[in-house]
Order: structure tokens, then C-alpha cells, then sequence
């Protein structure tokens, strides 16, 4: 079965510091990776994205990502945290089979400490 | 902005009621996607059409319906509503089929009392 775990529900963070919010997966496929923020009675929106191409991915504001099979990880970082980074973070598998699959994580919360 | 428009912003309902909830995709995009965030359940993928025609299912409801208009508009229905489909709901779109980078709306939050 296909899956996304997000291994920290909240993460706090001071600003200036590095930020790393952590995610694997689980899928017999190849996946998509995607990760989403979504800041305070706001919509989703789509921060990077590893389809198959270079493993380091870069984002906006400073984002990136690393696919790594070996571990099933996609994890994000930023080497250092701003205000308004604070907002709730989803990693997402999307599964191409004859059936198309979106899997959302839990998501992580983020906080910035100023 | 991501040029998805939902409406309307807040939905406040009764159990056992129908309503609809609308969405516009950018400009030139043929996919929308529905999605709903609870606190409970998190964000789930509920369906997604492209150019008029269903081309993916996730957790939805019988309840619940949807289509996708010529206009490219869409519209998503839920009925016999409960208490537990309080929630955000999500409309994204995607210039293609399937594609994966997905443009998200500012939602609707529908709360059943």
C-alpha cells in the first residue's frame, strides 16, 4: 500500500536557522514527490516538485529537496528560516497507475522563533 | 494568487442539507481537482476532472458529486450532509491531464451544524 509519513506533526525553529521538515514514503511505484505550504486561512501552494529528474530539487523562497530511494525520503530544507516561512507544510505522493493516485501527509507545522 | 477562484468563502448549513460548491480554474487550464482538509482526516484527493470527463477517484462520498462544466468550471455537490463534512474544501487545476503541478484555490469551508 502507497503511503506519506511526515515524522514530525510541529517543528520549531529559530530565525536565521536551518530548517528541515522530514518525509517518506512508501509506494511498489515510481513516484512523484511534491511538497505544498499552506500558510494561515490560505490554499495550497506548490513550494517544489521530483518527477524523475535531477534527485536535488530547488524551490521557491529558498526551498529545496533531495529524493533519495535508497531511504524513500523526500525531505525539505532551507538553510535559513524566515518569518514568514511559519505555515503548515505537506508532503504528497502522486502514484501513476492505470489509476491515477494523490497521497497527502499529515503535514508539519512550522513555527519561527524570532 | 493563484488564479483559482472559489466560491463562496463559507458555507454554514444543517444536517441533512444539500449544497454546491463552485470553482473556476486559471485561465487555459482543462483539470480540476477536488480536495478536502478536515482536521481529523487531513487533506484528501477527492476527484479530478479534465476537459468534462472524470479521470481520477479518491475518497469520495457517495454522497458527494461532481462535473466539470464546457465553460471548464466545476462543481462540487454534497448532499444528505453530516455533521462530520465540516471542512475545508479545495479546488485545484492543472493545465494538463493528470499533470503535476496543481494550482489550488483559496477554498471553501463548509461548516454542517
Amino acid at each position: 500500500a502507497q503511503s506519506v509519513t511526515q515524522l514530525d506533526s510541529h517543528v520549531s525553529v529559530s530565525e536565521g536557522t536551518p530548517v528541515l521538515l522530514r518525509c517518506n514514503y512508501s509506494s511498489s511505484y515510481s513516484p512523484s514527490l511534491f511538497w505544498y505550504v499552506q500558510h494561515p486561512n490560505k490554499g495550497l501552494q506548490l513550494l517544489l516538485k521530483y518527477t524523475s529528474a535531477a534527485t536535488l530539487v530547488k524551490g521557491i523562497n529558498g526551498f529545496e529537496a533531495e529524493f533519495k530511494k535508497s531511504e524513500t525520503s523526500f525531505h525539505l530544507t532551507k538553510p535559513s528560516a524566515h518569518m514568514s516561512d511559519a505555515a503548515e507544510y505537506f508532503c504528497v505522493v502522486r502514484i501513476e497507475t492505470s489509476y491515477d493516485k494523490v497521497i497527502f501527509g499529515p503535514g508539519t507545522s512550522l513555527s519561527v522563533i524570532p | 494568487d493563484s488564479g483559482v477562484t472559489q466560491t463562496p468563502k463559507h458555507l454554514i448549513t444543517a444536517t441533512g442539507q444539500r449544497v454546491t460548491l463552485r470553482c473556476s480554474p486559471r485561465s487555459g487550464d482543462l483539470s480540476v481537482y477536488w480536495y478536502q482538509q478536515s482536521l481529523d482526516q487531513g487533506l484528501q484527493f477527492l476527484i479530478q476532472y479534465y476537459n468534462g470527463e472524470e479521470r481520477a477517484k479518491g475518497n469520495i462520498l457517495e454522497r458527494f458529486s461532481a462535473q466539470q462544466f464546457p465553460d471548464l468550471h466545476s462543481e462540487l455537490n454534497l448532499s444528505s450532509l453530516e455533521l462530520g463534512d465540516s471542512a475545508l474544501y479545495f479546488c485545484a487545476s492543472s493545465p494538463r491531464d493528470l499533470s503535476y503541478e496543481q494550482y489550488f484555490g483559496p477554498g471553501t469551508r463548509l461548516t454542517v451544524t
